[in-house]
C-alpha cells in the first residue's frame, strides 16, 4: 500500500509568491494533518481537516489556509509569502479514533528566497 | 496550554552504549504519548507510543514509560547501534479535543549520534 505521498518534494519560490502543497493520504484515512518544521525545530500543528471540514488550526497567520478534497487529498496554501516560511511542510493522515496512529509524508521542503 | 520538552541534544554515544533521552509534558488532560524518528532527509515515523498511565511502549528495543506522576515518558535503550543515529521527537496528543480532532504537540527534537 501506498504510504502518504506529498508533491512537490522541494520547492524555492521568491518572496511576496504563493504556493500550493499536495498531500495524498494512506488509502481509507480521512484525516489529514499539516505541519510545519523549521530547520532544527520540531514540527508545529498548521491544520487538520477530517471528512471535508477544518478540525483544528494552529497558531499561523491567515496567509495560511488549507482544504480537503472528496477523495480526502489535501492542498496547503500560503500567500504572500516570508523568508521565515522557509521550511518543511509535513502531512500527516489517520483514521479517526481515540488511540490511532498518524502516519507522515516525506515533506515538502520549501525555500523561499 | 500542551507542551513537551526534550532534552537538549546533540547525544554522541558509542556503539553498543546506553541510552536515555528525557521528555516531559504539561497537558490539560490525560494525553497519549509518542515517541517519533527523523532519519536525514526523511519524514516522522512513530517509533512508539503509549496511551494510559503505566503503559509501557516499545519497539526495535526501545522502551518508554508513561509516568502520570512525573509526567515523563522518557526513551531508552540498552544498546544502541550506528543505524540508530536520528533524530528522535517526543510527542503528545490530548483525546477526544474536539470532533475529529487530531493534533499531536512535539518537543523540539533530540540528535542522536552513534559512532562505531
Amino acid at each position: 500500500d501506498a504510504g502518504v505521498t506529498q508533491s512537490p518534494t522541494h520547492l524555492i519560490k521568491t518572496r511576496g509568491q504563493q504556493v500550493t502543497l499536495r498531500c495524498s493520504p494512506i488509502s481509507g484515512h480521512k484525516s489529514v494533518s499539516w505541519y510545519q518544521q523549521v530547520l532544527g525545530q520540531g514540527p508545529q500543528f498548521i491544520f487538520q481537516y477530517y471528512e471535508k471540514e477544518e478540525r483544528g488550526r494552529g497558531n499561523f497567520p491567515d496567509r495560511f489556509s488549507a482544504r480537503q478534497f472528496p477523495n480526502y487529498s489535501s492542498e496547503l496554501n500560503v500567500n504572500a509569502l516570508l523568508l521565515g516560511d522557509s521550511a518543511l511542510y509535513l502531512c500527516a493522515s489517520s483514521l479517526q479514533g481515540q488511540n490511532t496512529e498518524a502516519f507522515f509524508g516525506q515533506g515538502t521542503r520549501l525555500t523561499v528566497v | 496550554g500542551n507542551s513537551v520538552t526534550q532534552m537538549e541534544g546533540p547525544v554522541t554515544l558509542s556503539e553498543e552504549a546506553f541510552l536515555t533521552i528525557n521528555c516531559t509534558y504539561t497537558a490539560t488532560g490525560y494525553p497519549s504519548l509518542f515517541w517519533y524518528v527523523q532519519y536525514p532527509g526523511e519524514g516522522l515515523q512513530l517509533l512508539l507510543k503509549a496511551t494510559k498511565a503505566d503503559d509501557k511502549g516499545s519497539n526495535k528495543g526501545f522502551e518508554a514509560t508513561y509516568r502520570k506522576e512525573t509526567t515523563s515518558f522518557h526513551l531508552e535503550k540498552g544498546s544502541v547501534q550506528v543505524s540508530d543515529s536520528a533524530v528522535y521527537f517526543c510527542a503528545l496528543r490530548i483525546p477526544n479535543s474536539g470532533a475529529g480532532s487530531y493534533q499531536l504537540t512535539f518537543g523540539k527534537g533530540t540528535k542522536l549520534s552513534v559512532i562505531p
